[in-house]
């Protein structure tokens, strides 16, 4: 079946632009998440939703980072006034449950000039 | 200092030989324990998950937990060069996850 599809693939973006990346994870999936993986470096928990739920919020960075899930399936993650530490590739990943194995997309490479 | 330290290499080594790759962490509420395998510009490939101290075989993949002294391995036998790429440990708690940094492994025919 399908995997978790993200899209972007590639995105570039000037300083102060907002940007909004799109997760589609596997159907029937729960949990969700989002993490932030810089160059050389594993991913970095962003958040996570159950269902439409956000659960935890606690690796957004900044309030400038946002994320919605609002029917359970499609998340949503969104930079606004980009900086150029926002730099890195965004990943998502879905699971049957939070305590359960994450699958992961193959990840938005944002670039912010 | 991390939650996780993973053995930063790069790892070198020959075909067919076996690979061990480590992971330390400090974080005693850690429930389920990961190894992911990510190539050049893709996703982490989930390749082994545990929950309990002891090891786990999965073809040539074994995964081996030791909760008192808080450390991983994933053992890799006969090595193919199709294994190279960067390896994560992951550990999870109420959800979230946290990574290593990776292992860079590459394996020359």
């Amino acid at each position: 079946g399908a995997g978790v599809s993200q899209s972007p693939r590639y995105k570039v973006a000037k300083r102060g632009q907002d940007v909004a990346l799109r997760c589609d994870p596997i159907s029937g999936h729960v949990s969700l998440f989002w993490y932030q993986q810089a160059l050389g470096q594993g991913p970095e928990f962003l958040t996570y939703f159950q269902n439409e739920a956000q659960l935890d919020k606690s690796g957004l960075p900044s309030d400038r980072f946002f994320a919605e899930r609002p029917e359970g399936s499609v998340s949503t993650l969104k930079i606004q006034r980009t900086q150029q530490e926002d730099s890195a590739v965004y990943l998502c990943a879905s699971g049957t449950s939070g305590r359960d194995e994450q699958y992961f997309g193959p990840g938005t490479r944002l670039t912010v000039t | 200092q991390k939650e996780v330290e993973q053995d930063p290499g790069p790892l070198s080594v020959p075909e067919g030989a076996i690979v061990s790759l480590n992971c330390t962490y400090s974080n005693s509420a850690f429930q389920y324990f990961m190894w992911y395998r990510q190539y050049s510009r893709k996703g982490p490939e989930l390749l082994m998950y545990t929950y309990s101290s002891g090891n786990k075989e999965d073809g040539r993949f074994t995964a081996q937990v030791d909760k008192s002294s808080k450390y991983i391995s994933l053992f890799i036998r006969d090595s193919q060069p199709s294994d190279s790429a960067t390896y994560l440990c992951a550990m999870t708690n109420a959800g979230k996850s946290t990574f290593g940094d990776g292992t860079t492994l590459t394996v020359k025919p």
